[in-house]
């Protein structure tokens, strides 16, 4: 079975500019979700999609970061302007419900200069 | 508040030593999880613990559940150093949605 896809791998933009993550999850699976890693912690859950609604988007910085599911399958993250302290690791996983375990994607290396 | 903490977060040690990595978490779960990081890599799921009391095994990891106590254990014996990698624990937290927390991870390095 085909894992979580996620591109590009690596991203190297200037502050203020904009970019875009893309993720691809695991066919039929109903849940996605989009973690920050930054580097030495923890992945930190941005957003929670359940088919192409948002269920949790609590820590999602809406003033800059925005995502959106259509049509329930793939997604796209988006960071307009960046900072320097988005430099972190973006991380999509999926599951094929909420309640069960989540499978994660490679992951997106973001540095911003 | 929802936190996960787990110790140590650095931790090196000689092959064919045990070792125990602990993860605290501050309220009633629903699950807990160990995942493994190697180095620019993603997150491979090893364990997923249900319940109070909750053990399993796989190699030379074993990790238990405490859910009274709010602590998981991730046991190393006898290492090798294939293990070395970063180890999470996440927790799904009970009423508060179905995403993971984190804990920080452990940075395992088993030298010779």
């Amino acid at each position: 079975e085909a894992g979580v896809a996620q591109s590009p791998r690596y991203k190297i933009i200037e502050k203020r500019q904009s970019v875009a993550f893309w993720c691809n999850p695991i066919s039929g699976h109903a849940t996605l979700y989009w973690y920050q890693q930054i580097l030495g912690q923890g992945p930190k859950l941005l957003i929670q999609f359940q088919n192409n609604g948002v269920v949790d988007d609590s820590q999602l910085p809406k003033d800059r970061f925005s995502a959106e599911r259509l049509k329930g399958v793939d997604s796209t993250l988006k960071i307009q302007p960046a900072k320097l302290e988005d430099s972190a690791v973006y991380l999509c996983a999926s599951s094929a419900g909420q309640s069960v375990q989540a499978f994660f994607g490679q992951g997106t290396r973001l540095t911003v200069v | 508040e929802l936190k996960v903490e787990q110790n140590p977060l650095f931790l090196s040690m000689q092959e064919g030593k045990n070792y125990t990595i602990y993860c605290n978490y501050s309220t009633t779960s629903d699950r807990l999880y160990w995942y493994r990081q190697d180095p620019g890599k993603s997150l491979e799921s090893l364990f997923v613990l249900l319940s109070n009391g909750a053990v399993k095994q796989e190699g030379r990891l074993m990790a238990s559940l405490d859910t009274k106590a709010r602590l998981s254990t991730l046991h190393i014996t006898a290492a090798v150093h294939d293990l070395s990698a970063t180890y999470f624990c996440a927790v799904r937290f009970r009423n508060s949605g179905y995403a993971l927390n984190f804990g920080k991870g452990t940075s395992l390095l088993v030298t010779p």
